[in-house]
């Protein structure tokens, strides 16, 4: 049964920082990899996709990586701002569209200004 | 340019009565997704759509129903809500031969 981890649970950081957030997965077969953003009592906000052939995706100050073979993706956050304050969460997808994305319970971000 | 659109967005119900969620969408993809979210958990999947073709998850409760007039609709009936079921209701597509999902605002649901 496919598990999905993120550490830290909460992080916070001061305006300006890069920083890095982790997912990692108990099964290396997926098809591909998708980080959200949710911020307090919203909806989820998609932000980067890999599909399992690729090892990265970007998306302006955003950096999403992917291995396969380890089981883990990082999001990369660059030059950290205030508005980037929310919960982020990898979710692990399959081939048919039948197949449940299988999320992890998020790290929530705080950056301080 | 909303793409994913539930309504409503908050909605409070009393212990066992009836009540309905709604999803549109513009995309016009063929598969439709419900994601019950409770408070500091991840979204987990009740049950999809793949174009009329409904699909149960093994756990979901038989409290939980789903209907799919046409493409751009899908509503989640929950019979007889519990306690239990206070929840985030999200609502999410995909297209055919894409892998992305799309997620809408959701619906927060509150039971008294």
């Amino acid at each position: 049964k496919q598990e999905v981890t993120q550490i830290p649970a909460a992080l916070s950081v001061p305006e300006g920082e890069n920083l890095v957030l982790n997912c990692s997965f108990t099964d290396s077969a997926i098809y591909n990899l998708q980080w959200f953003r949710q911020d307090p009592g919203k909806g989820l906000t998609s932000l980067l996709l890999i599909q399992s052939s690729q090892r990265e995706q970007t998306s302006g100050r955003l950096n999403a990586s992917l291995d396969k073979s380890s089981g883990r993706s990082t999001l990369y956050i660059a030059a950290s701002q205030p508005g980037d304050s929310a919960t982020y969460l990898c979710a692990v997808g399959g081939h048919q569209a039948g197949t449940a994305l299988i999320f992890g319970k998020g790290t929530t971000l705080s950056v301080s200004s | 340019d909303a793409m994913v659109i539930q309504n409503p967005r908050y909605q409070v119900t009393q212990f066992g009565k009836p009540v309905t969620l709604s999803c549109s969408q513009t995309l016009n993809h063929n598969v439709m997704y419900w994601y019950q979210q409770k408070s500091s958990q991840a979204p987990k999947l009740l049950f999809h759509y793949y174009d009329k073709d409904f699909n149960n998850e093994a756990d979901t409760p038989d409290n939980f129903q789903s209907r799919r007039p046409n493409t751009s609709f899908c509503f989640l009936d929950i019979r007889s809500p519990g306690l239990g079921d206070a929840a985030m209701y999200l609502c999410a597509t995909r297209g055919t031969g894409t892998y992305e999902q799309y997620f809408g605002p959701g619906t927060r649901l509150t039971v008294t």
